[in-house]
C-alpha cells in the first residue's frame, strides 16, 4: 500500500517570500500521479497543482511549482512571492494510473501555512 | 449552481438518530467518493461509486450506509453513530481515468453528542 508523509505539522512565511513544503511518499509502482491540494478555512479543497510520474519536467503553475524527486520519493511544493491568500491547510496526494475503475487519494496528515505580514 | 455541493454543511445529531448527507455534482463526472476528515489525521477515503456501483468500501462500519442514485448524486445515511464520528465528511468526484483529479466539496461538519 502506498503512504504519503508531511513532515512539516505547520509552517510561516512572510508575505511575498518563497516557502517550500514537504511530502514524501512510498510506492512499489513506477507510473503514478501526485497532487497538491490547498484546503482553506472554507474548508473546499483544491487541486493546487498535478504530477505525472512519467514526466521528468516539474511541474508549475503561476506562483507554485514542484520538485519532483522520482528516485528519493519526493514531492515538495514552493510558493512564490506568498500572499495571504495562501494560508491554508495543503494535502500532498497520491493516486496510481487507472486500473480501470475509479482510482482513490492517498493523503498526507497535511501541512498549515500560515502567511504573515 | 456548480461544481460539488454538499447538504447541510453542519450537522448535529445524538447517537441514536437517523440523518443523510447530501452530496451533488454539477461537472458530468461519473465517480464519486466520501472521505472522512478527522483532526490530525489523513483524510480517510470512505466509499467509491464508479457509475453508480459501489466498487470500494474501505472497512467502514455498517452504521455508515451509501447510496448512489444516479451519477449526479450520493448519499450517506447515518445512524446510532458514535461520538468518534464527529468529523468533516468530504465528498469528491471526478471522471473515471486516473490522469484527472478530483473535485471536491465544501464538506459537511459533523457532531455527534
Amino acid at each position: 500500500a502506498q503512504t504519503v508523509t508531511q513532515s512539516q505539522p505547520e509552517m510561516s512565511v512572510q508575505e511575498a517570500e518563497t516557502v517550500t513544503l514537504s511530502c514524501t511518499y512510498d510506492t512499489s509502482e513506477s507510473d503514478y500521479y501526485l497532487f497538491w491540494y490547498k484546503q482553506p478555512p472554507s474548508r473546499q479543497m483544491i487541486l493546487v497543482i498535478r504530477q505525472e510520474a512519467y514526466k521528468q519536467q516539474n511541474a508549475t503553475e503561476n506562483r507554485f511549482s514542484v520538485n519532483f524527486q522520482k528516485a528519493a520519493k519526493s514531492f515538495s511544493l514552493k510558493i512564490s512571492d506568498s500572499q495571504l491568500g495562501d494560508a491554508a491547510m495543503y494535502f500532498c496526494a497520491y493516486r496510481s494510473v487507472d486500473t480501470g475503475t475509479a482510482s482513490k487519494l492517498t493523503f498526507g496528515t497535511g501541512t498549515r501555512l500560515q502567511v504573515t505580514l | 449552481e456548480t461544481g460539488v455541493t454538499q447538504t447541510p454543511r453542519h450537522l448535529v445529531m445524538g447517537m441514536t438518530n437517523k440523518k443523510s448527507l447530501k452530496c451533488e455534482q454539477h461537472l458530468g463526472h461519473n465517480a464519486m467518493y466520501w472521505y472522512k476528515q478527522s483532526a490530525k489525521k489523513p483524510l480517510e477515503l470512505m466509499f467509491v461509486y464508479n457509475f453508480k456501483e459501489q466498487t470500494e468500501n474501505n472497512s467502514v462500519p455498517s452504521r455508515f450506509s451509501p447510496e448512489c442514485p444516479n451519477s449526479s448524486h450520493l448519499f450517506l445515511h447515518l445512524h446510532t453513530l458514535q461520538p468518534e464520528d464527529s468529523a468533516l465528511y468530504l465528498c469528491a468526484s471526478s471522471l473515471q481515468r486516473s490522469s484527472y483529479e478530483q473535485y471536491f466539496g465544501p464538506g459537511t461538519r459533523l457532531t455527534v453528542t
